[in-house]
């Protein structure tokens, strides 16, 4: 059983498209996460999610719109897709502050 | 803000030698957490410190925070190529369970 996972794994999409990347985790934690990895590896927290009230928002242009249901998943939709938008994105849950799992990632490529 | 540093940024490692990555802050952190990447992966927890000193050992791992709790450091000994992969410090704040990472030291080895 995957803990956290997301879907797609892979997405190729032009400039200006409107996207969503789903996550779902199984694992009961509170808090879901949005991170961003860019081409040099450096992981960036875009959104945090508990139980569906919104906590953390970094500095994250509004294209970008998270959404959580229920504390059991959390989506990300991008709207105008630039081609800086390219990267991987993980999602995340955990449990207060306890270790993160992460899912495998989605590769976004903006073409 | 604050920034977690780590480093080296690369390190290549002739297998069956031992290496050490280090994480530096300027300012207390309250704990630390290591994760490990492979190339293609996402990221999974390794370990948490929290205590001044504490030491703590996974098989040819041993991680250590230090007594100001301003640096970590993870030695790995006897590398092996199943070493291969980035590995990050992060500093998890008790505000919105935010998890920020350091920018990591990617780890190729050489057979």
């Amino acid at each position: 059983d995957t803990a956290v996972s997301q879907t797609p794994k892979y997405l190729v999409t032009q400039m200006g498209n409107d996207k969503s990347i789903k996550c779902e985790q199984n694992l009961g934690h509170d808090t879901m996460y949005w991170y961003k990895q860019d081409s040099k590896k450096f992981l960036k927290i875009m959104f945090s999610y508990n139980n569906k009230e919104l906590i953390i928002n970094e500095t994250v242009p509004n294209r970008f719109s998270p959404k959580s249901p229920d504390k059991a998943h959390l989506n990300l939709h991008i709207n105008s897709l630039e081609l800086g938008d390219s990267a991987v994105y993980f999602c995340a849950s955990s449990q207060r502050r306890e270790s993160y799992t992460f899912g495998s990632g989605t590769r976004l490529t903006v073409v | 803000g604050q920034q977690v540093m780590q480093i080296p940024q690369y390190q290549h490692v002739q297998e069956g030698e031992d290496f050490t990555t280090y994480c530096n802050s300027s300012t207390t952190l309250s704990n630390i957490q290591w994760y490990k990447q492979r190339p293609g992966g996402h990221p999974v927890f390794l370990i948490q410190l929290v205590k001044s000193g504490e030491v703590k050992k996974q098989k040819r791992l041993t991680f250590q925070f230090g007594e100001a709790k301003k640096n970590s450091s993870l030695h790995i000994t006897a590398t092996q190529t199943t070493d291969v992969g980035t590995y990050f410090c992060a500093e998890i704040k008790a505000a919105g369970n935010k998890l920020t990472f350091g920018g990591g030291t990617r780890v190729l080895v050489k057979p």
